[in-house]
Protein backbone atom coordinates (compact mmCIF):
# COMPACT_ATOMS: atom_id res chain seq x y z
CA UNK A 1 0.00 0.00 0.00
CA UNK A 2 0.56 3.50 -0.35
CA UNK A 3 3.08 5.38 2.52
CA UNK A 4 2.36 8.31 4.27
CA UNK A 5 5.02 9.35 6.93
CA UNK A 6 4.57 11.82 9.73
CA UNK A 7 7.33 14.03 11.65
CA UNK A 8 7.96 14.08 14.62
CA UNK A 9 6.54 10.52 15.98
CA UNK A 10 6.49 12.49 19.56
CA UNK A 11 6.59 15.93 20.72
CA UNK A 12 6.80 17.53 24.76
CA UNK A 13 6.47 21.20 24.95
CA UNK A 14 5.82 23.71 27.71
CA UNK A 15 2.50 25.52 27.39
CA UNK A 16 2.17 28.54 25.23
CA UNK A 17 4.56 26.97 22.63
CA UNK A 18 3.63 25.91 18.99
CA UNK A 19 4.08 22.69 17.62
CA UNK A 20 4.05 21.95 13.56
CA UNK A 21 3.36 18.23 12.69
CA UNK A 22 4.12 17.11 9.22
CA UNK A 23 2.52 14.45 6.68
CA UNK A 24 4.54 13.34 3.70
CA UNK A 25 2.51 11.28 1.29
CA UNK A 26 6.24 9.61 0.20
CA UNK A 27 4.94 7.33 -3.16
CA UNK A 28 2.00 9.23 -4.36
CA UNK A 29 0.31 12.63 -4.81
CA UNK A 30 -2.75 13.52 -2.19
CA UNK A 31 -4.53 16.60 -3.37
CA UNK A 32 -6.56 16.05 -0.12
CA UNK A 33 -5.43 15.61 3.50
CA UNK A 34 -6.84 14.58 6.47
CA UNK A 35 -5.91 15.86 9.85
CA UNK A 36 -7.55 13.63 12.94
CA UNK A 37 -6.76 13.47 16.97
CA UNK A 38 -7.75 10.89 19.13
CA UNK A 39 -8.06 10.58 22.84
CA UNK A 40 -6.84 7.86 25.05
CA UNK A 41 -9.81 4.85 24.40
CA UNK A 42 -11.85 7.07 22.08
CA UNK A 43 -11.80 7.37 18.27
CA UNK A 44 -10.40 8.83 15.93
CA UNK A 45 -12.29 12.11 15.21
CA UNK A 46 -11.96 14.42 12.33
CA UNK A 47 -10.26 17.80 12.45
CA UNK A 48 -9.98 19.06 9.05
CA UNK A 49 -9.29 18.52 5.65
CA UNK A 50 -6.50 19.96 4.15
CA UNK A 51 -6.81 20.37 0.22
CA UNK A 52 -3.30 21.74 -1.78
CA UNK A 53 -3.48 24.60 -2.84
CA UNK A 54 -6.24 25.99 -0.86
CA UNK A 55 -7.92 26.83 2.79
CA UNK A 56 -8.79 24.04 4.99
CA UNK A 57 -11.99 23.18 6.32
CA UNK A 58 -12.81 22.66 9.37
CA UNK A 59 -14.86 20.54 11.42
CA UNK A 60 -17.40 22.39 13.77
CA UNK A 61 -15.66 23.37 17.02
CA UNK A 62 -12.26 23.00 15.79
CA UNK A 63 -10.43 26.46 15.96
CA UNK A 64 -9.41 27.28 12.25
CA UNK A 65 -6.48 30.14 14.08
CA UNK A 66 -5.47 27.53 17.10
CA UNK A 67 -4.97 24.43 14.22
CA UNK A 68 -3.05 26.02 11.19
CA UNK A 69 -3.14 23.71 8.39
CA UNK A 70 -1.02 24.38 5.20
CA UNK A 71 -1.04 22.01 2.43
CA UNK A 72 1.50 23.48 0.14
CA UNK A 73 1.92 20.97 -2.71
CA UNK A 74 0.95 17.45 -3.40
CA UNK A 75 3.06 15.62 -1.11
CA UNK A 76 2.97 17.62 2.07
CA UNK A 77 0.84 19.24 4.94
CA UNK A 78 1.39 20.60 7.82
CA UNK A 79 -0.31 20.94 11.31
CA UNK A 80 0.54 23.73 14.13
CA UNK A 81 -1.02 23.52 17.17
CA UNK A 82 -0.50 27.30 18.26
CA UNK A 83 -0.28 28.03 21.79
CA UNK A 84 -0.70 24.68 23.16
CA UNK A 85 -2.12 23.50 26.20
CA UNK A 86 -2.65 21.01 28.33
CA UNK A 87 -5.83 19.97 26.62
CA UNK A 88 -4.41 19.46 23.28
CA UNK A 89 -2.14 16.75 24.44
CA UNK A 90 -3.46 13.96 21.82
CA UNK A 91 -2.71 11.63 19.53
CA UNK A 92 -2.41 13.69 16.07
CA UNK A 93 -3.08 11.01 12.95
CA UNK A 94 -3.01 12.47 9.18
CA UNK A 95 -3.99 10.15 6.54
CA UNK A 96 -3.54 11.16 2.95
CA UNK A 97 -6.57 9.87 0.38
CA UNK A 98 -5.83 7.72 -2.97
CA UNK A 99 -7.30 9.03 -6.08
CA UNK A 100 -8.29 5.73 -7.22
CA UNK A 101 -11.38 4.32 -8.02
CA UNK A 102 -11.47 3.78 -4.45
CA UNK A 103 -10.04 6.31 -2.24
CA UNK A 104 -8.91 4.55 0.05
CA UNK A 105 -6.65 6.74 2.52
CA UNK A 106 -3.56 5.58 4.14
CA UNK A 107 -2.22 7.21 7.48
CA UNK A 108 0.75 8.41 8.97
CA UNK A 109 2.02 6.40 12.22
CA UNK A 110 0.82 9.53 14.39
CA UNK A 111 2.24 11.89 16.75
CA UNK A 112 1.98 11.80 19.92
CA UNK A 113 1.65 15.20 21.58
CA UNK A 114 2.69 15.83 25.49
CA UNK A 115 1.95 19.42 26.34
CA UNK A 116 3.02 20.14 30.12
CA UNK B 1 -28.06 9.84 14.17
CA UNK B 2 -23.97 8.76 13.63
CA UNK B 3 -22.90 8.92 10.15
CA UNK B 4 -21.56 4.86 11.10
CA UNK B 5 -22.43 2.70 14.18
CA UNK B 6 -20.73 0.44 15.29
CA UNK B 7 -20.82 -2.03 18.33
CA UNK B 8 -17.79 -1.33 20.08
CA UNK B 9 -17.82 -4.37 21.93
CA UNK B 10 -15.33 -5.76 23.28
CA UNK B 11 -15.31 -9.30 21.36
CA UNK B 12 -13.21 -12.05 23.58
CA UNK B 13 -13.07 -14.96 21.86
CA UNK B 14 -10.95 -18.13 21.72
CA UNK B 15 -8.31 -18.73 19.42
CA UNK B 16 -9.65 -20.28 16.74
CA UNK B 17 -13.29 -19.19 16.68
CA UNK B 18 -15.13 -17.28 13.98
CA UNK B 19 -15.99 -13.53 14.80
CA UNK B 20 -18.00 -10.87 12.77
CA UNK B 21 -18.34 -7.45 13.25
CA UNK B 22 -20.93 -5.23 11.48
CA UNK B 23 -21.79 -1.76 11.18
CA UNK B 24 -24.67 0.15 10.20
CA UNK B 25 -24.25 3.89 7.89
CA UNK B 26 -27.06 6.42 7.83
CA UNK B 27 -26.12 7.94 4.20
CA UNK B 28 -27.29 5.97 1.13
CA UNK B 29 -25.68 7.89 -1.26
CA UNK B 30 -22.25 6.57 0.10
CA UNK B 31 -19.70 5.43 -2.08
CA UNK B 32 -16.76 3.68 -0.66
CA UNK B 33 -16.36 1.24 2.27
CA UNK B 34 -13.51 -0.07 4.53
CA UNK B 35 -12.64 -1.86 6.95
CA UNK B 36 -9.32 -0.53 9.29
CA UNK B 37 -7.10 -2.23 11.59
CA UNK B 38 -5.73 -0.52 14.74
CA UNK B 39 -3.57 -1.52 17.23
CA UNK B 40 -3.15 0.46 20.22
CA UNK B 41 -1.32 3.47 20.53
CA UNK B 42 -0.94 2.80 16.32
CA UNK B 43 -2.00 4.32 13.75
CA UNK B 44 -4.90 3.07 11.58
CA UNK B 45 -4.01 0.28 8.67
CA UNK B 46 -6.08 -0.76 5.46
CA UNK B 47 -7.10 -4.28 6.06
CA UNK B 48 -9.17 -4.51 3.21
CA UNK B 49 -11.80 -2.36 1.25
CA UNK B 50 -15.56 -3.98 0.78
CA UNK B 51 -17.13 -4.08 -2.73
CA UNK B 52 -20.67 -5.11 -3.89
CA UNK B 53 -20.30 -8.28 -4.48
CA UNK B 54 -18.08 -8.72 -1.41
CA UNK B 55 -14.80 -9.69 -1.40
CA UNK B 56 -12.29 -12.40 0.77
CA UNK B 57 -8.66 -11.72 1.92
CA UNK B 58 -7.55 -15.21 3.31
CA UNK B 59 -9.68 -15.26 6.94
CA UNK B 60 -10.81 -12.35 6.08
CA UNK B 61 -14.76 -11.73 4.20
CA UNK B 62 -16.19 -8.48 4.11
CA UNK B 63 -19.46 -7.69 2.83
CA UNK B 64 -21.54 -4.98 1.72
CA UNK B 65 -25.11 -4.64 1.94
CA UNK B 66 -26.47 -1.07 0.64
CA UNK B 67 -30.09 -2.18 0.87
CA UNK B 68 -29.90 -2.63 4.40
CA UNK B 69 -26.99 0.09 4.65
CA UNK B 70 -24.35 -1.97 6.46
CA UNK B 71 -20.95 -4.07 6.43
CA UNK B 72 -19.96 -6.59 7.71
CA UNK B 73 -16.25 -8.34 8.39
CA UNK B 74 -15.76 -12.11 9.28
CA UNK B 75 -12.93 -13.10 10.78
CA UNK B 76 -12.26 -17.04 10.01
CA UNK B 77 -10.23 -19.10 12.47
CA UNK B 78 -8.86 -15.89 14.88
CA UNK B 79 -5.13 -15.79 15.67
CA UNK B 80 -4.21 -14.15 18.80
CA UNK B 81 -2.49 -11.72 16.05
CA UNK B 82 -6.05 -10.58 15.05
CA UNK B 83 -6.64 -8.63 18.83
CA UNK B 84 -7.23 -4.96 17.75
CA UNK B 85 -9.91 -2.69 17.60
CA UNK B 86 -11.53 -2.71 13.48
CA UNK B 87 -12.68 0.47 12.28
CA UNK B 88 -15.71 0.53 10.07
CA UNK B 89 -14.81 3.60 7.70
CA UNK B 90 -17.41 4.88 5.38
CA UNK B 91 -16.48 7.86 2.22
CA UNK B 92 -19.41 9.89 1.80
CA UNK B 93 -19.65 12.90 -0.92
CA UNK B 94 -15.19 13.05 -0.41
CA UNK B 95 -15.05 12.91 3.26
CA UNK B 96 -14.57 9.65 5.47
CA UNK B 97 -16.69 8.41 8.47
CA UNK B 98 -15.48 6.22 10.89
CA UNK B 99 -17.26 4.10 13.00
CA UNK B 100 -15.92 3.93 17.13
CA UNK B 101 -14.42 0.92 16.30
CA UNK B 102 -14.97 -2.82 17.62
CA UNK B 103 -12.56 -4.36 20.57
CA UNK B 104 -11.46 -7.99 19.36
CA UNK B 105 -9.26 -9.77 22.09
CA UNK B 106 -8.38 -13.30 20.78
CA UNK B 107 -7.86 -15.53 23.93
CA UNK B 108 -5.10 -18.68 23.82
Amino acid sequence: GAVVSQHPSRVICKSGTSVKIECRSLDFQATTMFWYRQFPKQSLMLMATSNEGSKATYEQGVEKDKFLINHASLTLSTLTVTSAHPEDSSFYICSARDEGPDYEQYFGPGTRLTVT
Amino acid sequence: RKEVEQDPGPFNVPEGATVAFNCTYSNSASQSFFWYRQDCRKEPKLLMSVYSSGNEDGRFTAQLNRASQYISLLIRDSKLSDSATYLCVVNGVGQFYFGTGTSLTVIP
